[in-house]
């Protein structure tokens, strides 16, 4: 099975900082994606990636970047931290094309509290 | 308009029923649907995936996709307690790269 492996479950930070929360998977997949999940408001994309070094805007880029140096790790970062960001964050990958009978693999998750 | 539109429940069925949670969308060039299950504080875990108009049957679980009227269903037969949880139905776009997601339906089988 595809495994998803996000760095931290939990983290605090405060206003301003610079935050990276990362993501890994171990099966070759083309795709990865960072989600954010807040409720009432479903799952929102920020960012996704078809390949090393490539980057695509979701719907709520605004205030966060990513990283794709390796094919294996896409890396979310956001600039300065704000409360607004507060939020369960989730990375997902997938072969390119999407595989209609696997869809996503997505991580754990990682709640997001900034102070 | 929403992309993907779902009531967000509670659903509340008794163990042993059939539960019917139904997903519209908008874009009518989509042709792939996907449901997935999220229990509290988890991340969502794909149940099925359907593609052509009519059901596809898993087990328990059947999907329904009717294309002219834009709208995808998730039939869970005999209902169990640990079918309580948040269901998503998502749809490809993105030149069949990525998936836009409901807001999920909240489901609650009660003994």
């Amino acid at each position: 099975d595809v495994k998803v492996t996000q760095s931290s479950r939990y983290l605090v930070k405060r206003t301003g900082e610079k935050v990276f929360l990362e993501c890994v998977q171990d099966m070759d997949h083309e795709n990865m994606f960072w989600y954010r999940q807040d409720p009432g408001l479903g799952l929102r994309l920020i960012y996704f990636s078809y390949d090393v070094k490539m980057k695509e805007k979701g719907d709520i880029p605004e205030g966060y970047s990513v990283s794709r140096e390796k094919k294996e790790r896409f890396s979310l970062i956001l600039e300065s931290a704000s409360t607004n960001q507060t939020s369960m964050y989730l990375c997902a990958s997938s072969l390119l094309p999407l595989d209609l009978d696997y869809g996503y693999t997505f991580g754990s998750g990682t709640r997001l509290t900034v102070v | 308009q929403k992309e993907v539109e779902q009531n967000s429940g509670p659903l509340s069925v008794p163990e042993g029923a059939i539960a019917s949670l139904n997903c519209t969308y908008s874009d009518r060039v989509s042709q792939s649907f996907f449901w997935y299950r999220q229990y509290s504080g988890k991340s969502p875990e794909l149940i099925m995936s359907i593609y052509s108009n009519g059901d596809k049957e898993d087990g328990r679980f059947t999907a329904q996709l009717n294309k002219a009227s834009q709208y995808v269903s998730l039939l869970i037969r005999d209902s169990q307690p640990s079918d309580s949880a948040t269901y998503l139905c998502a749809f490809l776009t993105g030149g069949g790269n990525k998936l836009t997601f409901g807001t999920g339906t909240q489901l609650k089988v009660e003994l």
